[in-house]
């Protein structure tokens, strides 16, 4: 089955450290694949995107994620975390061939500290 | 165009009355989908549009939900019959797929409160 998978429901990080959001795939065709950052009370915002051109991608605020097929995963990465990424994050793809509709994985709480 | 529009933003309303929700896509965009979202849930897919038509609805449409995009422009979702377990956030999103394939863009939602 089609299918995306957020390894992590909530993530804890201080501020300055780095960021890791796990997110696995599963498709039979080639995905695009994208991030989406929720803040509280605000409507999704697209963070990066990946459609087969380079792997790593680079978003913006600093975030980007590295497509590896041979272990079917999307991470997003950030070097230095800031209070203001405090926010939900959702792994999102396009797993068919037809691109039919956004296949939401369940979503990762990113928590950041002093 | 400053991008996807939801109106209302909220709506409270009484268990067994209709309600209606109203989405403005990107106006080049050819699909728009509908997503519901209730607290600490990810969102969950509910219909989408190629245009005028309805190419896929979920599950999780039951015959109180219908959905249409006349003219393959705005779109509305009605729910008749309202319920408690309606309560959620719906969202609209639209993107332009043609020979690549390119992101969608989210409104900010339309808070659905059945009391």
């Amino acid at each position: 089955a089609q299918s995306v998978t957020q390894l992590d429901s909530h993530v804890s990080v201080s501020e300055g450290t780095p960021v890791l959001l796990r997110c696995n795939y599963s498709s039979s065709y080639s995905p695009s694949l994208f991030w989406y950052v929720q803040h509280p009370n605000k409507g999704l915002q697209l963070l990066l995107k990946y459609t087969s051109a380079a792997t790593l991608v680079k978003g913006i605020n600093g975030f980007e994620a590295e497509f590896k097929k041979s272990e079917t995963s999307f991470h997003l990465t950030k070097p230095s975390a800031h209070m203001s990424d405090a926010a939900e994050y959702f792994c999102v793809g396009f797993l068919t061939g037809t691109a039919s509709k956004l296949t939401f994985g369940t979503g990762t709480r990113l928590q950041v500290t002093l | 165009d400053t991008g996807v529009s939801q109106n209302p933003r909220h709506k409270i309303t009484k268990r067994g009355q209709n309600v209606t929700f109203r989405c403005d896509p990107i106006s080049e965009h050819n699909r728009l989908y509908w997503y519901r979202q209730t607290l600490g849930q990810g969102p969950e897919f509910l219909t989408y549009f190629q245009n005028e038509a309805q190419l896929e609805k979920s599950r999780l449409l039951s015959d109180r939900f219908s959905a249409e995009r006349p003219k393959g422009s705005f779109s509305t979702l009605e729910i008749q019959r309202t319920e408690q377990g309606d309560s959620a956030m719906y969202l609209c999103a639209s993107s332009l797929v043609s020979g690549a394939i390119t992101e969608a863009f989210f409104g900010q939602g339309t808070r659905l409160t059945v009391v």
